[in-house]
Formats: structure tokens, sequence, C-alpha cells
């Protein structure tokens, strides 16, 4: 079955300390992973997607596929990163698969 | 450019009616995907509509259905609205083009069914 894990709902950080939000996913092929975030009254945006290898906001996102895993890094947290942060799988069917979120609080 | 507008924002229903949301794709795209968001949870993909069909189905039962008119737009309808129905309902729009994963989320409508 095709599932995305976020092992936690919650991740205190104080500004300029590393950050690495785990996701986890249970996909048979080779799939399309993404971050979406949600940040206080906005709506649901792309952060970042595995296939671009890119780095927005200075977040970054590796795959790795024997350990399933596409976690997001970023080496210093800003205030402004406080949000919510959603894991996402494409399977092929075109539609999105995602976790249940991680809320950052990045304390000043 | 415009994005994806959704409504109302806002709906209060009784067990047992029926409800229609309402999506305005983003220009360009001709896509439309809907997704459920309980509450605590990720968006749970619903269905989505590609040239006015349905191209694609997450684990809901045929009392959830929709439309896509020519214009792209779309309608979420859910009969026999039941309490677990209570969630935001997203609606999402992307140009259906092989390796384009750029979906656009509307700002949500949230349902509560009492």
């Amino acid at each position: 079955a095709q599932r995305v894990t976020q092992p936690e709902k919650l991740l205190s950080v104080f500004k300029g300390a590393p950050v690495e939000l785990k996701c986890n996913y249970s996909y048979s092929g080779s799939p399309e992973l993404f971050w979406y975030v949600q940040y206080s009254r906005q709506r649901l945006q792309l952060l970042l997607r595995h296939i671009s290898r890119e780095s927005i906001k200075g977040f970054t996102a590796d795959l790795n596929k024997g350990e399933t895993s596409f976690h997001l890094k970023k080496p210093f947290a800003q205030e402004e990163d406080s949000a919510m942060y959603y894991c996402a799988l494409e399977g092929g069917t075109d539609k999105l698969i995602f976790g249940t979120g991680t809320r950052l609080q990045v304390f000043p | 450019e415009t994005g994806v507008t959704q409504s109302p924002t806002h709906l209060i229903k009784t067990r047992g009616q029926q409800v229609t949301l309402r999506c305005s794709s983003q220009s360009g795209h001709n896509t439309v995907s809907w997704y459920q968001q309980a509450l605590g949870q990720g968006p749970q993909f619903i269905f989505q509509y590609y040239r006015e069909e349905e191209n694609g189905r997450g684990n809901f039962p045929p009392r959830f259905s929709g439309l896509q008119f020519p214009n792209y737009s779309s309608e979420l309808n859910v009969n026999a609205l039941e309490l677990d129905d209570s969630a935001l309902y997203l609606c999402a729009s992307s140009l259906f083009e092989p390796g384009n994963y750029g979906y656009t989320f509307g700002s949500g409508t949230r349902l509560t069914v009492v």
C-alpha cells in the first residue's frame, strides 16, 4: 500500500538551530516526493520536489530509496519557518498521498 | 494569473442533508482534484477531474460525486451527510501533462455537519 509517515506531530527548535523533519514512505515503484508547507492562515503550497533537487528558503530534502525516506532539512531555522509541513507522494496516478504533517515551531 | 478560489469558505449542514462545494481552477490549468482534510490529518484524495470526466478516485463512497465544467471549474457534491464528513475540503488545480506536478491549492471550504 502507498503510505507516507511523518512520525513527529510537533517539532520545536530555537532560531539558528538545525531542523530535520522526518518523512518515510511506502511505495513499490519509483515515487515522486514533495514537501508542502502551510503557513498560518495561508493555503497549502509546494515547498520543494525531489525531482528538481532544488533548495527553497534554505530547505533541502534527499530521497533515500534504501531507507524509503525523504527528510526535510535546514541548517539554521528562522522564526518565519514556523508552519505546518506535509510530506507527499505521487505514485503514478496523478494523486497526492499526504502524511499527517509536522508542526514546526521556531522560538526566538 | 488568478489562483484557485473555493466557495463557500465555511458551511454548516445537518446530518442527512446534501452539500455542493465549488472550485474555480487557476488560469491555464485543466485538471481539478479534491481532497478532504480532517482535523489533525493530512489531506486525503477524493477524486480528480480532467476533460469533464472523473480521472481517478480515492477511497470515498459514491455519495461523494463531482463535476467539471467546460471552463475547468468544478463542484464537489456530498449526499446524505454524516458527522464524519466534517472536514476542510481542498481543491487543487493543475495542468495535466506528463511530469508536471504543479498543483495549486485553494484555501478550502470548512464543512461542519451537526
